[in-house]
């Protein structure tokens, strides 16, 4: 079964300073990896998500991540965050060759990006 | 892009009564639908995965009998919550999947806050 970790449960950035969010993920084989956000009083949006091919994925809003396959991860960045950026993000990850498998998460990482 | 509709937003209701949460796909046939549960500063827990007219399979540790899922429709999935006790009380949060491989993102709903009394 697949399993994700963030390492990082809350983070406080000033706006313009550079995010890195870290995903780490375990499993053996194929897997699919994505990157939700949660904003306050918001469902869950989808920013980007990598199933193959070029391990740099650009999503929405200013955000990239990349798949390391040798380290299991799967970090989310952004160079500039803005205040807008302030949400929760949960990395999530499945097995697209295990069956119809649902997304399995991470506990989220709380950011809160300040004037 | 998807849409997926989930009713009631927040629902407080006294011990021992039982509660339906609707999910519908809007603009899409979500021939997978997911439940899970949230709790406070915690990730979101799979409950169970229901296929377009099949019985649901639920994870472990979730009580089938507590937790009634019915996927009857393309574009419909209810949860009942039976007999609710405070133990029940959290965020639930349905997503549907349309039709293909896992490859196909899910998409969420703005999920559904029990509180029981």
């Amino acid at each position: 079964a697949q399993s994700v970790s963030q390492h990082n449960h809350h983070v406080i950035l000033s706006e313009a300073a550079s995010l890195e969010l870290g995903c780490n993920y375990s499993y053996g084989g194929t897997v699919n990896l994505f990157w939700y956000v949660q904003y306050p009083g918001q469902h869950l949006q989808l920013l980007l998500k990598y199933f193959s091919g070029d391990p740099l994925v650009k999503g929405i809003k200013g955000f990239e991540a990349e798949f390391i396959k040798s380290k299991f991860s799967f970090n989310l960045r952004k160079p500039s965050v803005q205040w807008s950026d302030t949400a929760e993000y949960f990395c999530a990850v499945n097995a697209p060759l295990s069956g119809n498998t649902p997304l399995v998460f991470g506990k989220g990482t709380r950011l809160s990006v300040i004037a | 892009g998807a849409v997926v509709s989930q009713h009631p937003s927040w629902v407080i209701c006294k011990s021992g009564t039982s509660v339906k949460i609707e999910c519908r796909s809007l603009d899409f046939q979500a021939t997978t639908m997911f439940w899970y549960r949230q709790f406070p500063k915690q990730s979101l827990m799979l409950m169970a995965t229901s296929n377009e007219g099949s019985k649901a399979t639920y994870e472990q540790g979730v009580e089938k009998d507590k937790f009634l899922i019915n996927h009857a429709s393309l574009t419909l999935s209810t949860l009942t919550v039976t007999s609710a006790h405070p133990e029940d009380s959290s965020f639930y949060i349905c997503s549907a999947r349309g039709p293909g491989v896992s490859n196909q993102p899910q998409h969420f709903g703005d999920g559904t806050r029990l509180s029981i009394l």
